[in-house]
């Protein structure tokens, strides 16, 4: 089954304390990216990656870390989380190029809390 | 600066009424647009795009250039879609980024 996967689901934390949230894809697609969605701020991006060892900065992402060593996986790192990063995360992934593109296949979301 | 607006938070309606959730996009050039949606627990998922003028589960949305305007519309609501709406534009530039601009949603609630 064609699908985006995220790890954890669920996670709560403490201020400080490094964590990574894994993403995952095995549609092949070139482009991934990590949004954040919070109330009345809508969807966020925070960075996104056009292929291997490609990424570069959305709209919001001071706090978080990427890389993309592999076509298939784009963990989202925080390094020293705060409350404010206190979210829902979606990971997304899509084809890029030509072919179809913007039609975007996201992850179950990550919710995380940073106390 | 690009943006999409949803400019309602909320829209409840009954069972059977006409449903309007509204967009708005700033202009550049011809634009291209979508619709996703979420549902109750479940992951965000593309619901419509403007460029193949489709109808999907009875929704159709229209681009109107004149009013920068492009709306979701379904005459008679049910309640399997209540969810949440995210309307979205692609940002300017090179097509192969692929970035997207949401809107900040609209809360579609259906009541029996």
């Amino acid at each position: 089954e064609a699908q985006v996967t995220q790890n954890p689901r669920y996670l709560i934390t403490v201020t400080g304390k490094k964590l990574t949230v894994t993403c995952s894809q095995n549609m092949n697609h070139e482009y991934m990216s990590w949004y954040r969605q919070d109330p009345g701020l809508g969807l966020r991006q925070i960075y996104y990656s056009m292929n291997v060892e490609v990424t570069d900065k959305g709209d919001v992402p001071e706090g978080y870390k990427v890389s993309r060593k592999e076509k298939r996986n784009f963990p989202l790192i925080l390094e020293s989380p705060s409350p404010n990063q206190t979210s829902l995360y979606f990971c997304a992934s899509s084809s890029g190029g030509n072919k179809t593109p913007y039609e975007q296949y996201f992850g179950p979301g990550t919710r995380l809390t940073v106390t | 600066a690009q943006r999409v607006t949803q400019p309602e938070k909320l829209l409840s309606v009954f069972k059977g009424a006409p449903v309007e959730l509204k967009c708005n996009y700033s202009y550049s050039g011809s634009p291209e647009l979508f619709w996703y949606v979420q549902y109750s627990r479940q992951r965000l998922q593309l619901l419509l795009r403007h460029i193949s003028r489709e109808s999907i589960k009875g929704f159709t949305a229209d681009l109107n250039k004149g009013e920068t305007s492009f709306h979701l519309k379904k005459p008679f609501a049910q309640e399997e879609d209540s969810a949440m709406y995210y309307c979205a534009r692609p940002y300017p530039g090179p097509r192969a980024t692929n970035k997207l601009i949401f809107g900040t949603g609209t809360l579609l609630a259906v009541q029996p």
